[in-house]
């Protein structure tokens, strides 16, 4: 059974710093990694997909991935209030392009 | 545009009775899936359609049964609820199912269920 693991948090950071979300996979076969949004009471939404070793950039986001570590990260520069939500790491999975979720860390971001 | 619709949104239920939880998408997506999510546990795959005509169980498909009922549609049954599937349920499509990589998932609202 493939597994996602990540810190369930909550993870609290002030207002513009950098929020680091840590996501581990088991299987070393898996090539597609992604993370998702959700704000309490809403559904998941996409923030940043990524397949290949190192960092990918899309604005304020930044995903880095370390598949020899069986690592993904996801970096948020400048937080924002409007940030805290919970962040879901998901990997490719078992069933065709179907996706294991992680738990989820909730983020805080504190004004 | 509505994207995934889901209904209804909520439901609250006895052990034993039947449901059925309707999806539909505007997308022309050909894939689809059924998403529970429970605290703590993230989201685990009950079942996924990859093309109209086609079901497939995922995760934790027991007490649940699907039906594909044309490419835009994917409802979920649940024929004799139990307390075990107190759940929010969430629907999604997806554009690409046949490259190696996936595509985004695109979530419904979500269906919040109480089996009591």
């Amino acid at each position: 059974q493939k597994e996602v693991e990540q810190n369930s948090g909550p993870l609290s950071v002030p207002e513009g710093a950098i929020a680091s979300l840590n996501c581990t996979y088991s299987d070393r076969g898996s090539q597609s990694f992604f993370w998702y949004r959700q704000y309490s009471g809403k559904s998941p939404e996409l923030i940043m997909s990524i397949y290949s070793n190192g960092d990918k950039e899309d604005g304020r986001f930044t995903a880095q991935l370390n598949k020899a570590s069986q690592y993904v990260s996801l970096l948020i520069r400048d937080s924002q209030p409007s940030d805290s939500a919970t962040y879901l790491c998901a990997v490719e999975g078992n069933y065709g392009q179907n996706f294991v979720f992680g738990p989820g860390t909730r983020l805080s971001v504190l004004p | 545009n509505a994207g995934v619709t889901q209904t209804p949104k909520f439901q609250v239920l006895k052990t034993g009775q039947s449901m059925t939880l309707q999806c539909a998408q505007d997308m022309n997506h050909n894939s689809m899936y059924w998403y529970r999510q429970d605290p703590g546990m993230g989201l685990r795959l009950i079942y996924y359609s990859a093309s109209e005509g086609t079901t497939d169980k995922g995760e934790v498909p027991n007490g649940y049964n699907v039906s594909r009922l044309n490419k835009r549609e994917f409802s979920l049954r649940l024929e004799s609820a139990a307390p075990s599937q107190t759940s929010v349920y969430f629907c999604a499509s997806s554009d690409d199912v046949v490259l190696r990589g996936g595509g985004e998932l695109f979530f419904g609202e979500g269906s919040r269920l109480t089996v009591l």
